[in-house]
């Protein structure tokens, strides 16, 4: 049972780069969302989506884009990359519902150069 | 908005000892979710625990239980008989039941370490 898979775990980018973080969930989960992890801020809410074709932005949205053409795959792409997304990269999914678990994937850490 | 905070940046416990990590939260909300999650050195992040504000009952988890108190909009966290494998960051998230879509806000994280 893989769960929420992200690939890659870890990348570096050159200032201007773009570049699309992958997540993937297997278990028919309708809300996938994207979070980002940096020292002492906790987790904050980038993008997420409550079904196919579906998205909205969440409380970090500005430089990433989202796009959800499946129920299983929620790609988060950076457009041009600046050292500011420097960041660990968490990609969730909940079948949705009041109160359900999220789970996560392993993160991707990504850095900006 | 809703706003979460933990306090305690960093907390230490000897092994199987007790150990209480603190969080509140502002929202006007009369019901949402509250959770805890574990983050260790691996980076997964694992539900702990979950409470539904409108239930009086505080959860529990094996040696894993909180302390809710809603008036106060507290809702911290024991752990009891701490082991080695508890060393982690540990992370308090607010969920409104409805519009919020599932998203989860958190908190700033607690980093507990457990001594030998």
């Amino acid at each position: 049972n893989a769960g929420v898979t992200q690939t890659p775990k870890f990348q570096v980018l050159k200032t201007g780069q773009s570049m699309t973080l992958q997540c993937a969930q297997d278990m028919n989960h309708e809300y996938m969302s994207w979070y980002r992890q940096d020292p002492g801020m906790g987790l904050r809410l980038i993008h997420y989506s409550v079904g196919a074709g579906i998205t909205d932005q969440g409380e970090v949205p500005n430089g990433y884009n989202v796009s959800r053409s499946t129920t299983e795959d929620f790609p988060l792409r950076l457009l041009s990359a600046a050292p500011s997304q420097t960041s660990v990269y968490f990609c969730a999914s909940s079948r949705g519902g009041v109160g359900t678990e999220a789970f996560f994937g392993q993160g991707t850490r990504l850095t900006v150069v | 908005a809703q706003t979460v905070t933990q306090s305690q940046p960093e907390m230490s416990v000897q092994e199987a000892e007790t150990v209480t990590l603190s969080c509140t939260y502002d929202t006007s909300e009369s019901n949402y979710y509250l959770f805890w999650y574990k983050q260790p050195p691996s980076r997964q992040m694992i539900l702990v625990i979950r409470q539904e504000a409108y239930k009086q009952q505080n959860a529990t988890e094996n040696r894993f239980s909180v302390n809710f108190q809603k008036a106060a909009k507290s809702f911290s966290l024991k752990i009891s008989d701490s082991q080695l494998g508890d060393t982690a960051m540990y992370f308090c998230a607010f969920m409104k039941p409805r519009g919020s879509q599932g998203n989860l806000i958190f908190g700033k994280g607690t980093k507990l370490s457990v001594k030998p």
